[in-house]
């Protein structure tokens, strides 16, 4: 992809809670939208992904929606625990076939 | 089961000095290897990707440069380090159908 946003930079959520976190992207060809988690000091893995054929993805306390026609894809947390806390990155790949990177969301779970 | 390693996993080094970061990938053959850079609070920039041996596009001028004398072998250098060099490296290798792309454990690297 070309350009994706991410929002919100930091997100503060109490434990149980749900959390949101979106993401827009600018190229029309981008069609693999993943999801990382990026614990303290690890590297980031992959959590969930989406394709640009399906709208909607969900793997237990974690789905994520697609909307094409806006250009934009969120992750959803529910249920929060204390280990979801760490750093989200969304990204998307366009016609060059590379990820291109969202800014990140720090997600903290309080208790 | 597919592999990859990285190292050294810290590093501080003084400016001008070189530098040498090694990543390996193991279980695999023929990957796409990536070295991104992330520096503090920010998300991560794609420095240079290898879709075979001695095979390196760089996405970014800057003062480094990387290498891939074998397939599964990915090599970050410099010559000169400056302190906007200091940062967070993180190798990549991807080769699935899916796209997705797996992480090294990452170096941090700090320069004075």
């Amino acid at each position: 992809g070309e350009n994706v946003e991410q929002h919100p930079s930091t997100l503060s959520v109490q434990e149980g809670d749900s959390a949101v976190i979106k993401c827009t992207y600018s190229d029309s060809a981008s069609n693999y939208f993943p999801w990382y988690k990026q614990e303290l000091g690890k590297g980031p893995q992959l959590i969930i992904d989406i394709r640009s054929n399906v709208g909607e993805k969900k793997d237990q306390r974690i789905a994520v929606t697609l909307n094409k026609t806006a250009k934009h894809f969120s992750l959803h947390i529910t249920e929060t625990q204390p280990e979801d806390s760490a750093v989200y990155f969304c990204a998307d790949t366009g016609t060059a076939s590379k990820l291109t990177f969202g800014t990140g969301t720090r997600l903290q779970v309080t208790l | 089961s597919q592999t990859i390693h990285q190292w050294p996993a810290t590093l501080v080094q003084p400016v001008g000095s070189p530098l040498s970061l090694e990543c390996t990938v193991e279980g695999t053959s023929n990957p796409n290897l990536y070295w991104y850079r992330q520096a503090a609070g920010r998300g991560l920039q794609l420095l240079f990707y290898s879709v075979g041996i001695g095979q390196i596009s760089s996405e970014v001028p800057q003062n480094l440069s990387a290498s891939r004398p074998q397939d599964r072998q990915f090599i970050l250098s410099s010559k000169k380090l400056l302190l906007s060099d200091s940062g967070f490296y993180l190798c990549a290798w991807s080769g699935g159908a899916t796209g997705e792309l797996f992480f090294g454990e990452g170096s941090r690297l700090t320069v004075l």
